[in-house]
Protein backbone atom coordinates (compact mmCIF):
# COMPACT_ATOMS: atom_id res chain seq x y z
CA UNK A 1 0.00 0.00 0.00
CA UNK A 2 1.18 3.01 -1.04
CA UNK A 3 -1.24 5.01 0.97
CA UNK A 4 -2.08 8.45 0.00
CA UNK A 5 0.13 10.17 -2.81
CA UNK A 6 0.18 13.78 -4.11
CA UNK A 7 1.98 15.31 -7.11
CA UNK A 8 3.78 17.28 -7.47
CA UNK A 9 5.72 17.88 -4.34
CA UNK A 10 6.81 21.54 -5.10
CA UNK A 11 5.23 24.30 -7.37
CA UNK A 12 5.77 27.82 -8.16
CA UNK A 13 3.39 30.15 -9.86
CA UNK A 14 3.35 33.33 -10.82
CA UNK A 15 -0.09 35.21 -9.91
CA UNK A 16 -3.20 34.28 -12.04
CA UNK A 17 -1.67 30.83 -13.10
CA UNK A 18 -3.80 27.86 -12.55
CA UNK A 19 -2.90 24.54 -11.51
CA UNK A 20 -4.31 20.96 -10.44
CA UNK A 21 -2.74 19.24 -7.40
CA UNK A 22 -3.79 15.36 -7.60
CA UNK A 23 -4.26 13.47 -4.39
CA UNK A 24 -4.77 9.46 -5.03
CA UNK A 25 -5.24 6.60 -1.71
CA UNK A 26 -5.45 2.90 -2.44
CA UNK A 27 -6.74 2.45 0.68
CA UNK A 28 -10.65 2.14 -0.27
CA UNK A 29 -11.44 5.00 1.67
CA UNK A 30 -14.72 6.96 1.12
CA UNK A 31 -14.19 10.10 2.31
CA UNK A 32 -11.01 12.59 1.28
CA UNK A 33 -9.86 16.12 2.43
CA UNK A 34 -7.93 18.91 1.32
CA UNK A 35 -6.29 21.07 4.06
CA UNK A 36 -3.71 23.95 3.53
CA UNK A 37 -0.94 24.58 6.26
CA UNK A 38 0.33 28.13 6.90
CA UNK A 39 3.21 28.83 8.72
CA UNK A 40 2.80 28.39 12.80
CA UNK A 41 -0.72 27.34 12.34
CA UNK A 42 -2.72 24.34 12.64
CA UNK A 43 -4.32 22.54 9.26
CA UNK A 44 -7.06 24.41 7.63
CA UNK A 45 -10.27 22.21 5.86
CA UNK A 46 -10.59 23.73 2.13
CA UNK A 47 -13.26 21.44 0.60
CA UNK A 48 -14.22 17.78 1.54
CA UNK A 49 -15.72 14.78 -0.66
CA UNK A 50 -17.54 11.71 1.38
CA UNK A 51 -17.96 10.05 -2.26
CA UNK A 52 -16.88 9.58 -5.82
CA UNK A 53 -19.31 12.54 -7.13
CA UNK A 54 -19.45 14.79 -4.43
CA UNK A 55 -18.09 17.65 -2.66
CA UNK A 56 -18.39 20.22 -0.05
CA UNK A 57 -16.83 23.22 1.12
CA UNK A 58 -15.00 22.90 4.07
CA UNK A 59 -13.83 26.02 6.41
CA UNK A 60 -11.96 28.32 3.68
CA UNK A 61 -12.98 27.62 0.08
CA UNK A 62 -12.62 30.36 -1.53
CA UNK A 63 -10.13 30.50 -4.79
CA UNK A 64 -10.18 26.83 -4.66
CA UNK A 65 -11.99 24.15 -6.65
CA UNK A 66 -12.37 20.40 -6.36
CA UNK A 67 -13.09 17.46 -8.03
CA UNK A 68 -14.13 13.48 -7.43
CA UNK A 69 -14.45 11.52 -10.55
CA UNK A 70 -12.78 8.75 -9.12
CA UNK A 71 -13.29 7.28 -5.82
CA UNK A 72 -9.41 6.91 -5.36
CA UNK A 73 -8.86 10.50 -6.68
CA UNK A 74 -9.18 13.85 -4.90
CA UNK A 75 -8.06 17.24 -7.55
CA UNK A 76 -8.01 20.43 -5.70
CA UNK A 77 -8.33 23.09 -8.75
CA UNK A 78 -6.85 27.22 -8.07
CA UNK A 79 -8.14 28.72 -11.14
CA UNK A 80 -6.37 31.89 -10.75
CA UNK A 81 -3.82 31.53 -8.19
CA UNK A 82 -2.82 34.37 -5.85
CA UNK A 83 -0.09 35.14 -3.05
CA UNK A 84 -2.56 34.43 -0.30
CA UNK A 85 -2.30 30.70 -1.61
CA UNK A 86 1.18 30.33 -0.84
CA UNK A 87 0.52 27.20 1.27
CA UNK A 88 1.60 23.84 1.92
CA UNK A 89 -1.20 21.43 1.00
CA UNK A 90 -2.34 18.52 2.91
CA UNK A 91 -4.65 15.99 1.02
CA UNK A 92 -6.24 13.07 3.80
CA UNK A 93 -8.25 10.26 3.50
CA UNK A 94 -10.30 8.04 5.94
CA UNK A 95 -12.79 5.03 6.67
CA UNK A 96 -16.21 5.95 7.38
CA UNK A 97 -16.39 4.14 10.32
CA UNK A 98 -14.84 0.90 12.31
CA UNK A 99 -11.01 0.52 12.14
CA UNK A 100 -8.67 -0.92 14.78
CA UNK A 101 -6.99 3.03 15.36
CA UNK A 102 -10.52 4.68 15.30
CA UNK A 103 -13.38 5.90 13.45
CA UNK A 104 -11.96 8.68 12.34
CA UNK A 105 -8.03 8.08 11.78
CA UNK A 106 -7.24 10.29 9.31
CA UNK A 107 -4.05 9.40 7.06
CA UNK A 108 -2.22 12.00 5.50
CA UNK A 109 -0.07 12.89 2.07
CA UNK A 110 3.51 14.39 2.14
CA UNK A 111 2.18 17.66 1.35
CA UNK A 112 2.63 19.75 -1.53
CA UNK A 113 4.77 23.14 -1.28
CA UNK A 114 3.17 25.98 -3.36
CA UNK A 115 4.94 29.24 -3.84
CA UNK A 116 2.81 31.78 -5.46
CA UNK A 117 4.88 35.14 -7.08
CA UNK B 1 -16.10 30.07 16.14
CA UNK B 2 -15.27 27.31 17.54
CA UNK B 3 -11.59 26.20 18.30
CA UNK B 4 -9.19 24.31 19.74
CA UNK B 5 -6.08 25.70 20.98
CA UNK B 6 -2.68 24.93 23.10
CA UNK B 7 -1.29 26.31 26.37
CA UNK B 8 2.72 25.92 25.31
CA UNK B 9 3.90 26.69 21.67
CA UNK B 10 7.00 25.34 22.26
CA UNK B 11 8.18 22.27 24.96
CA UNK B 12 11.98 21.45 25.37
CA UNK B 13 13.05 18.22 27.25
CA UNK B 14 15.54 15.57 27.76
CA UNK B 15 16.11 13.04 26.33
CA UNK B 16 14.22 9.92 28.85
CA UNK B 17 12.17 12.87 30.57
CA UNK B 18 8.12 12.21 30.45
CA UNK B 19 6.92 15.17 28.31
CA UNK B 20 3.43 16.57 28.43
CA UNK B 21 1.29 18.79 25.88
CA UNK B 22 -1.44 20.29 26.12
CA UNK B 23 -4.31 21.51 24.69
CA UNK B 24 -7.64 23.59 25.48
CA UNK B 25 -10.65 23.03 23.33
CA UNK B 26 -13.64 25.25 23.13
CA UNK B 27 -16.35 23.76 21.70
CA UNK B 28 -18.38 21.53 24.06
CA UNK B 29 -19.78 19.71 21.68
CA UNK B 30 -17.05 17.86 20.04
CA UNK B 31 -17.18 14.25 21.30
CA UNK B 32 -14.15 12.58 19.64
CA UNK B 33 -10.32 14.21 19.99
CA UNK B 34 -7.18 13.17 18.21
CA UNK B 35 -3.81 13.96 17.93
CA UNK B 36 -1.20 13.96 15.54
CA UNK B 37 2.75 13.97 15.41
CA UNK B 38 4.16 16.33 12.34
CA UNK B 39 7.59 15.98 11.54
CA UNK B 40 9.35 18.44 9.02
CA UNK B 41 8.70 18.19 5.89
CA UNK B 42 5.60 15.65 6.36
CA UNK B 43 2.37 15.00 6.82
CA UNK B 44 0.51 14.80 10.42
CA UNK B 45 0.37 10.95 11.65
CA UNK B 46 -2.13 9.87 13.81
CA UNK B 47 -0.93 9.17 17.20
CA UNK B 48 -3.92 8.26 19.32
CA UNK B 49 -7.61 8.93 19.97
CA UNK B 50 -10.60 9.52 22.71
CA UNK B 51 -14.27 9.74 22.74
CA UNK B 52 -15.25 12.00 24.95
CA UNK B 53 -17.13 9.40 27.06
CA UNK B 54 -13.54 8.43 27.88
CA UNK B 55 -11.07 10.31 30.92
CA UNK B 56 -8.00 8.27 29.90
CA UNK B 57 -6.70 6.21 27.28
CA UNK B 58 -2.80 4.65 26.84
CA UNK B 59 -0.67 3.45 24.02
CA UNK B 60 2.19 2.76 23.42
CA UNK B 61 4.57 5.25 25.66
CA UNK B 62 1.83 7.76 25.04
CA UNK B 63 -1.83 8.76 27.45
CA UNK B 64 -4.14 10.67 26.33
CA UNK B 65 -6.25 12.40 29.29
CA UNK B 66 -9.48 14.31 28.65
CA UNK B 67 -10.75 16.78 31.21
CA UNK B 68 -14.74 17.90 30.04
CA UNK B 69 -15.29 19.52 32.74
CA UNK B 70 -12.52 22.07 31.91
CA UNK B 71 -12.59 21.31 27.98
CA UNK B 72 -8.86 19.95 28.26
CA UNK B 73 -6.72 17.38 26.81
CA UNK B 74 -3.28 16.23 27.49
CA UNK B 75 -0.59 14.26 25.45
CA UNK B 76 1.58 12.66 27.82
CA UNK B 77 4.58 10.74 26.50
CA UNK B 78 7.08 8.22 28.65
CA UNK B 79 10.25 8.01 28.15
CA UNK B 80 10.84 10.71 25.60
CA UNK B 81 13.20 10.22 22.85
CA UNK B 82 14.66 12.03 20.18
CA UNK B 83 12.57 10.57 17.48
CA UNK B 84 9.35 12.19 19.09
CA UNK B 85 10.74 15.96 18.56
CA UNK B 86 8.22 17.30 15.88
CA UNK B 87 4.95 19.52 16.20
CA UNK B 88 1.99 18.08 17.88
CA UNK B 89 -1.70 18.97 16.79
CA UNK B 90 -4.44 18.11 18.77
CA UNK B 91 -7.78 17.82 16.46
CA UNK B 92 -11.47 17.44 17.49
CA UNK B 93 -14.71 16.52 15.80
CA UNK B 94 -18.61 16.78 16.67
CA UNK B 95 -18.89 13.08 14.95
CA UNK B 96 -22.59 13.14 15.55
CA UNK B 97 -25.50 14.54 12.57
CA UNK B 98 -22.68 15.09 9.72
CA UNK B 99 -19.32 15.90 10.47
CA UNK B 100 -18.10 13.65 7.73
CA UNK B 101 -14.79 13.21 9.83
CA UNK B 102 -14.05 17.32 9.71
CA UNK B 103 -10.91 17.88 11.44
CA UNK B 104 -10.47 20.92 13.47
CA UNK B 105 -7.12 21.68 14.46
CA UNK B 106 -5.12 23.64 17.40
CA UNK B 107 -1.79 25.60 16.79
CA UNK B 108 0.38 22.64 17.77
CA UNK B 109 3.18 22.39 19.89
CA UNK B 110 6.82 21.56 18.98
CA UNK B 111 8.29 19.17 21.01
CA UNK B 112 12.49 19.37 21.41
CA UNK B 113 14.19 16.66 22.48
CA UNK B 114 17.81 16.70 23.70
CA UNK B 115 20.45 13.89 23.82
Amino acid sequence: NAGVTQTPKFRVLKTGQSMTLLCAQDMNHEYMYWYRQDPGMGLRLIHYSVGEGTTAKGEVPDGYNVSRLKKQNFLLGLESAAPSQTSVYFCASTRTSGGTMGLYEQYFGPGTRLTVT
Amino acid sequence: GESVGLHLPTLSVQEGDNSIINCAYSNSASDYFIWYKQESGKGPQFIIDIRSNMDKRQGQRVTVLLNKTVKHLSLQIAATQPGDSAVYFCAEINAGGTSYGKLTFGQGTILTVHP
